[in-house]
């Protein structure tokens, strides 16, 4: 069956540090991968979105890496701040979208 | 940039009754736009996919009686929860694809959710 696992349900870190996301997938063969940022009690906001045949995108202080062998994306945050507190979700589909499970992120001043 | 609201943002009801809720892209048309259900801390599940104009496409385990759907026009959808039931409580989410947008004609926009609580 396809599965969508994110690396870690919460993760902390300290202000300034780069938070590193991981999405790893099975049984998929996603044309493009895509990552939200969901703040409690809201909808999820789109982030970035990679393709099948792009190994890095960024935009800002986000960097998402798609590696179709490993079936896993990375997503990096980099000089993290208070305000990138969330939970963060990767999504892959094509017609039909399909979440994983997401990761808290918690950054602390 | 593309905008989807939604309303009621929430509503508590009574075991038994029905309840509507809104979506709409207020800024861009949506053929298709996508329901979703998210249970606290846990990802959002695909409940059905609404195109404009024609029959709901509802994902596997997901009652089309119970959850109805209707995409009367590009820019609106409605998911009808009828007899709603305590298990039905959780957080429902609606996103439309902006085909014709800048960026990736690929992205799904979401609205803010809406918090749907029965008594």
């Amino acid at each position: 069956s396809q599965k969508i696992e994110q690396n870690s349900e919460a993760l902390n870190i300290q202000e300034g540090k780069t938070a590193t996301l991981t999405c790893n997938y099975t049984n998929y063969s996603p044309a493009y991968l895509q990552w939200y940022r969901q703040d409690p009690g809201r909808g999820p906001v789109f982030l970035l979105l990679i393709r099948e045949n792009e190994k890095e995108k960024r935009k800002e202080r986000l960097k998402v890496t798609f590696d179709t062998t490993l079936k896993q994306s990375l997503f990096h945050i980099t000089a993290s701040q208070p305000a990138d507190s969330a939970t963060y979700l990767c999504a892959l589909g094509d017609n039909d979208m399909r979440f994983g499970a997401g990761t808290r992120l918690t950054v602390k001043p | 940039g593309a905008v989807v609201s939604q309303h009621p943002s929430w509503v508590i009801c009574k075991s038994g009754t029905s309840v509507k809720i809104e979506c709409r892209s207020l800024d861009f048309q949506a053929t298709t736009m996508f329901w979703y259900r998210q249970f606290p801390k846990q990802s959002l599940m695909l409940m059905a996919t609404s195109n404009e104009g024609s029959k709901a496409t509802y994902e596997q385990g997901v009652e089309k009686d119970k959850f109805l759907i209707n995409h009367a026009s590009l820019t609106l959808s409605t998911l009808t929860v009828t007899s709603a039931h305590p298990e039905d409580s959780s957080f429902y989410i609606c996103s439309a694809r902006d085909l014709y947008g800048d960026g990736s004609q690929d992205t799904q926009y979401f609205g803010p959710g809406t918090r749907l609580t029965v008594l």
